[in-house]
Formats: structure tokens, C-alpha cells, sequence
């Protein structure tokens, strides 16, 4: 079964840190370029980053550029997002998504609180 | 940075009826766009890839087209099911920009 799931998610001071991890099952991961898309509570979807199958090449939108950083690991096919100096906007629900025809696996989502 | 931009933001229809959803982006993207259904609390579910071209499992009464900077999704004969906010989404392999989505409700 195609599966991602999602972990990390959780309630962080702002200005501090968080890493969320997707594995992946189901199929073969190091094929496929893969993303992360979050959801605020009651807006839209916004795409974060991408990277590459092979994990070489990584694009970010400008609002988390210099503060998250995409990251994979093929032999433990897994994806990660490390994020540092949140804030009160970065609170969302955090998706991972695979590239194939367009984003069509995605995880169930982990909710990330940044609350003083 | 590409921009997209959907409309309507809402759409109220009824059960049988045929909708189109509009997305414009704001520089050609040929056709890398996709077609998303959400329902509260769920995960995004792709229905529609390279402007055209129907994901597998989804019922045929969905359908995309356009090409450059002008997309359309059409849902011919609504089901109950569908009643859910659907987004449009240009990729690119560089960014993955999302329109702000359109609610579907029932009229």
C-alpha cells in the first residue's frame, strides 16, 4: 500500500525549533522528487519546498527561506523538514506529498502549534 | 514567483447540476497544473494532472483543460460526494504554487 505518514508535529514556543519526518512505504522512494505543503486552521493550501529524488537540488518559498530546510534520507526512505525560528504564522497542519502525476500521494498531515 | 489566483472563491450549486472552477496563472506554465479536492480534515486528493489528464480512480465527471495562463475544472452532474473545496496548483519542479481554493456548497 502507497503510504506517507507524517511525525514531529507538536506545540513550540516561537522562535524555536521543530523537525517532522514523512516515511514513506509502498513504493520506491528514491524515484521520486517530494514536498511539503502546510495548511494554516481554516486557509488554503501553501506550498514550503521540494526536493529532488536524489536529494541534490531543493527549492523553498520566499515565507520559510533561511528558516526550514528539506531533507531526505533514500536508505531510510524517509523526508524531513527541519524548522528553526518559528513563529505564530507558522502554525499549520504539515503535509509531505509525492511528485508522480503532480502531488498525488500525500500524507494524513501533523499539526504544528507555535503558542507562547 | 508565479502566482495563482481561482475563482470563485464559493460556488453554491445543487446535486445534477455542472460547475466550472477558473484558475489563471500569472505567467504561462504550459500545462503543469493540477486539480485538488479537500474535504474538512483530510488530506488534498489529486484529481486532475497536466491540465487534462484524469487521475486514476477518479469518476470521468470531472474534466480539466486550458493551457498557458487560462485552466478550467468542469464537474458535470454533482454528486453529493462532491460538495468539498477543490485548488488549483501550477508545479513546475521548482515551486508548487496553490490558488486560494473554491468552496463548493450546496445551494
Amino acid at each position: 500500500q502507497v503510504q506517507l505518514v507524517e511525525s514531529g508535529g507538536g506545540l513550540v514556543k516561537p522562535g524555536g525549533s521543530l523537525r517532522l519526518s514523512c516515511a514513506a512505504s509502498g513504493f520506491i522512494f528514491k524515484d521520486y522528487y517530494m514536498s511539503w505543503v502546510r495548511q494554516a486552521p481554516g486557509k488554503g493550501l501553501v506550498w514550503l519546498s521540494y526536493i529532488s529524488s536524489s536529494g541534490s537540488t531543493f527549492h523553498y518559498a520566499d515565507s520559510v527561506k533561511g528558516r526550514f530546510t528539506i531533507s531526505r534520507d533514500n536508505a531510510k526512505n524517509s523526508l524531513y523538514l527541519q524548522m528553526n525560528s518559528l513563529r505564530d504564522e507558522d502554525t499549520a497542519v504539515y503535509y509531505c506529498a509525492r511528485e508522480g502525476h503532480a502531488f498525488d500521494i500525500w500524507g494524513q498531515g501533523t499539526m504544528v502549534t507555535v503558542s507562547s | 514567483d508565479i502566482q495563482m489566483t481561482q475563482s470563485p472563491s464559493t460556488l453554491s450549486a445543487s446535486v445534477g447540476d455542472r460547475v466550472t472552477i477558473t484558475c489563471r496563472a500569472s505567467q504561462s506554465i504550459d500545462n503543469w497544473l493540477a486539480w485538488y479536492q479537500q474535504k474538512p480534515g483530510k488530506a488534498p486528493k489529486l484529481l486532475i494532472y497536466k491540465a487534462s489528464s484524469l487521475e486514476s480512480g477518479v469518476p470521468s465527471r470531472f474534466s480539466g483543460s486550458g493551457s498557458g495562463t487560462e485552466f478550467t475544472l468542469t464537474i458535470s452532474g454533482l454528486q453529493p460526494d462532491d460538495f468539498a473545496t477543490y485548488y488549483c496548483q501550477q508545479y513546475n519542479g521548482y515551486s508548487g504554487t496553490f490558488g486560494q481554493g473554491t468552496k463548493l456548497e450546496i445551494k
